[in-house]
């Protein structure tokens, strides 16, 4: 247990569906992120939220629309998508976005299909 | 930008050694993080190496040479347990981390 929480953990959806991943991190951190991990290419990032403020937008489609209400809660809205966002996604959080040895948690990711 | 080479595979058996070796291009360099991801699974911070040497955490240890952008994770006395996807990772100035695809490690008994 990471104290990094993501629901649903499976999801198939329709292109034409709209769903949402749900983060939710116990750790007291300020910064939380969305990765996405395609079979064998890295960990991309997508987002990044520092202080509820989103300070990074790592060229993502507007299909996929971040969420964060608070520190401790991160949410990914997902509409009209294609087949190729079928991936993993991974939502992480640390003490802040910047900082000295700050690691990133991981949480187990949502394991996303889109047919 | 990050560019970050890992090897794609390696395997090995119970009780013995692997380095896994990182190597990376950066426009500016500001730490290197391993992580372990089991399948199906979050990845775990494995360790984190900000100036030059060697750091050791029980059976793994990792080393980082800022000069050569080299870094390698050494896993001692391997148990099936440790069998996963080992990730690197290379943090820029700007805080951002840019990952390697993943070396997956097969421990046989």
């Amino acid at each position: 247990e990471t104290g990094v929480t993501q629901t649903p953990r499976h999801l198939v959806m329709g292109m034409t569906n709209k769903k949402s991943l749900k983060c939710e991190q116990h750790l007291g951190h300020n910064a939380m992120y969305w990765y996405k991990q395609s079979a064998k290419k890295p960990l991309e990032l997508m987002f990044v939220y520092n202080f509820k403020e989103q300070t990074e937008n790592n060229s993502v489609p507007s299909r996929f629309s971040p969420e964060c209400p608070n520190s401790s809660h991160l949410f990914l809205h997902l509409h009209t998508l294609q087949p190729e966002d079928s991936a993993l996604y991974l939502c992480a959080s640390s003490q802040e976005a910047g900082g000295s040895s700050y690691e990133q948690y991981f949480g187990p990711g949502t394991r996303l299909t889109v047919t | 930008g990050q560019n970050i080479d890992q090897p794609t595979e390696m395997t090995a058996t119970e009780g013995a050694i692997v380095q896994i070796n990182c190597t990376y291009q950066t426009s500016g360099f500001n730490g290197l993080f391993w992580y372990q991801q089991h399948a199906g699974e979050a990845p775990t911070f494995l360790s984190y190496n900000v100036l030059d040497g060697l750091e050791e955490k029980g059976r793994f240890s990792s080393f980082l040479s800022r000069s050569k952008g080299y870094s390698y994770l050494l896993l001692k006395e391997l148990q099936m347990k440790d069998s996963a996807s080992y990730l690197c990772a290379v943090r820029a100035l700007d805080y951002k981390l840019s990952f390697g695809a993943g070396t997956t490690v097969t421990v046989r008994a």
